[in-house]
């Protein structure tokens, strides 16, 4: 178990430019969770896939913003014409959907975003 | 509506003194409830859950968490605080048939020598 892994770790860009991250989530797991954390508030909800279809999305994930899960296994979340506001840290999470609720989701170290 | 309400958001503690962080819930159905941790520049890490078994949770690193009810709580808990425990933590909230996590905003724990 190598736990959740996410790619870049940072991500420096312009105002404008389009940017990418991916998300190889604990491999037996069928839910992945995108969150979105900035300066002193808790993660916010953005997206989850079970398997490889998309099936919630936050009023927080503009039209700018796609996420995609092709196979049911890494993810990747893209955001076009970047603006200053995205500057955030972008968490990864996965899970083993069980019957009910309360599973462990398990977090990614996330990918720091800067919009210069 | 779910929501998480932490007050607090520095909580200054004594090493080897109590750790107490307050959460507070609303939500029309009962809740699943976790706690995690987060170190500088790192991902959330899960210290304890509460999913409608026993009501006092035993976590990691020596926290545990009461569950109760009639107050819609679920405050944390250590008995003596270690340097290490300096970091953010952040209590949140989901229920049955939903498996997303709403967030408190967090408490910045610093433990003074």
């Amino acid at each position: 178990d190598t736990g959740v892994s996410q790619d870049p770790r940072h991500k420096i860009t312009k105002r404008g430019q389009n940017v990418t991250f991916r998300c190889d989530p604990i491999s037996e797991h069928n839910r992945l969770y995108w969150y979105r954390q900035t300066l002193g508030q808790g993660p916010e909800f953005l997206t989850y896939f079970q398997n490889e279809a998309q099936l919630e999305k936050s009023r927080l994930l503009s039209d700018r913003f796609s996420a995609e899960r092709p196979k049911g296994s890494f993810s990747t979340l893209e955001i076009q014409r970047t603006e200053q506001g995205d500057s955030a840290m972008y968490l990864c999470a996965s899970s083993l959907d069980m019957e009910g609720s309360g599973n462990t989701i398990y977090f990614g170290e996330g990918s720091w975003l800067t919009v210069v | 509506a779910q929501s998480v309400t932490q007050l607090g958001s520095h909580v200054s503690v004594s090493e080897g003194a109590l750790v107490l962080l307050r959460c507070n819930y609303s939500s029309s159905v009962p809740p699943y409830l976790f706690w995690y941790v987060q170190y500088p520049n790192q991902g959330l890490q899960l210290l304890l859950k509460y999913t409608s078994a026993a009501t006092l949770v035993k976590g990691i690193n020596g926290f545990e968490a009461e569950f109760k009810k009639s107050e819609t709580s679920f405050h944390l808990t250590k008995p003596s605080a270690h340097m290490s425990d300096a970091a953010e933590y952040f209590c949140a909230v989901s229920f049955y048939g939903n498996n997303r996590l709403a967030f408190g905003k967090g408490n910045q724990v610093v433990v003074i020598p």
